[in-house]
């Protein structure tokens, strides 16, 4: 069965530095989302990505991050400079369809911030 | 702002009960709701969509209910097994203009024990 995958499944970096985690969504999907999980807190939702373009995102989603789809496979999340509070599993989701299909879900990033 | 409640926050039960669990959310206004579960360390893995319009949708040994205008779903799992052991998480997708963001719920910790 077609998977989200997100490399790498760890990255730990030192505060005010740029991170860029990195998926491979499922291959016909179009729409294409990041999550955060802080540890012991609810999955919050980030952005969602559609055509090219960020077509939804939350109030988390200033400007210190960044999506971009550089190739036909990747989907990029960039902070550009990390706080400790940016320590969260980040996770890649992406669906057929905007409304009526399920969101498939990668494994993680999980972002430790020093 | 939609809130989203999953109670209880953990069950533990012997292998072999049948059990349900409770997911609640504050705005009526959505497209779907979706199940999910996720292991220690792992991405969410989707149980089940039940879209608005529909009552249930089944798979294997679980069941969904949706009563979208009392804004609560069940998830019955029968005949439970050590394996189903993991948090369980709802998340409903926005309705409207919203691009398929999902707010989730905390999730319910299950405990299969032999």
């Amino acid at each position: 069965e077609p998977e989200v995958t997100q490399t790498p499944s760890h990255q730990v970096t030192q505060m005010g530095q740029e991170v860029i985690l990195r998926c491979v969504p499922i291959s016909n999907h179009l729409y294409f989302y990041w999550y955060r999980q802080i540890l012991g807190q609810k999955v919050e939702f980030l952005v969602s990505f559609y055509n090219n373009e960020i077509s939804e995102k939350s109030e988390i989603f200033d400007d210190q991050f960044s999506v971009e789809r550089p190739d036909g496979s990747n989907f990029t999340l960039k902070i550009r400079s990390t706080k400790l509070e940016d320590s969260a599993m980040y996770f890649c989701a992406s669906s057929f369809a905007r409304a009526n299909q399920p969101q498939h879900f990668g494994d993680g990033t999980r972002l430790s911030i020093l | 702002k939609q809130e989203v409640t999953q109670i209880p926050a953990a069950l533990s039960v012997p292998e072999g009960e049948n059990l349900v669990l409770n997911c609640s959310f504050t705005d009526s206004a959505i497209y779907n709701l979706q199940w999910f579960r996720q292991d220690p360390g792992k991405g969410l893995t989707s149980l089940l969509l039940i879209q608005s319009s529909q009552r249930e949708q089944t798979s294997g040994r679980l069941n969904a209910s949706l009563d979208k205008s009392s804004g609560r779903s069940t998830l019955y799992i029968a005949a439970s097994q050590p394996g189903d052991s993991a948090t369980y998480l709802c998340a409903v997708r926005a309705g409207g203009t919203s691009y398929g963001k999902l707010t989730f719920g905390q999730g319910t910790i299950l405990t299969v024990h032999p």
